[in-house]
């Protein structure tokens, strides 16, 4: 069974914190996303990584930094979290073998950020 | 400007019934992926079915099938006889390679569907 794994369900933080969320995938996949989830707006893109160490912003990269030191994570880094970074966060890894193959998803992390 | 374009927000569908959920999307490039997916309130993203650019025939997975139209730049999603299961987000969405060659993927804002029995 393919496995996107979020590392908490829910968190909690202060404004100001630097925030970690990490994302780990079992399939082998070079391509790895970062989405955050709010009501009205879908999904949005915040990065994604191609390779290890590699990366490119996506639609909403401010205030956010990534980080791939192996194939099997991706790490999206909140240097100072604001109450406007409340979310949910989906993390997402997809194979690189062109544009007939789908993303799997992990279970979503709640942000909240008080 | 937006990439993937989800103009129901909401819809209300008797239980049985077809359902069609409109998206349109805005590529230049000549090879991309779309895509669709389901979101239960559980929250989990399933993925329901593909087409591919180069695709001549519409994409059909059992009850979904995909109203592929490339000129209009439209790929709907079509429901057959809905039940009550089907309540949930849809998603629409697009990989495309990125100015740089990357695969990018990029979602519409969804359709919430309600089932009536």
């Amino acid at each position: 069974d393919v496995k996107v794994t979020q590392s908490s369900r829910y968190l909690v933080k202060r404004t100001g914190e630097k925030v970690f969320l990490e994302c780990v995938q079992d399939m082998d996949h070079e391509n790895m996303f970062w989405y955050r989830q709010d009501p009205g707006l879908g999904l949005r893109l915040i990065y994604f990584s191609y390779d290890v160490k590699m990366k490119e912003k996506g639609d909403i990269p401010e205030g956010y930094s990534v980080s791939r030191e192996k194939k099997e994570r991706f790490s999206l880094i909140l240097e100072s979290a604001s109450t406007n970074q409340t979310s949910m966060y989906l993390c997402a890894s997809s194979p690189a073998t062109g544009t007939n193959t789908e993303a799997f998803f992990g279970q979503g992390t709640r942000l909240t950020v008080v | 400007a937006q990439k993937i374009t989800q103009t129901q927000p909401g819809m209300f569908v008797q239980e049985k019934e077809a359902v069609t959920l409109d998206c349109t999307y805005d590529t230049s490039d000549q090879s991309y992926g779309l895509f669709w997916y389901k979101q239960p309130s559980s929250g989990e993203m399933i993925f329901l079915i593909y087409q591919g650019s180069y695709d001549e025939q519409n994409a059909t997975e059992g009850r979904y099938s995909l109203n592929f139209q490339k000129a209009r730049k439209s790929a709907n999603l079509v429901i057959s006889a809905s039940q009550l299961g089907d309540s949930a987000m849809y998603f629409c969405a697009m990989r495309e390679r990125t100015n740089f060659g990357n695969e990018k993927l990029t979602f519409g804002t969804g359709t919430r569907l309600t089932i009536i029995p």
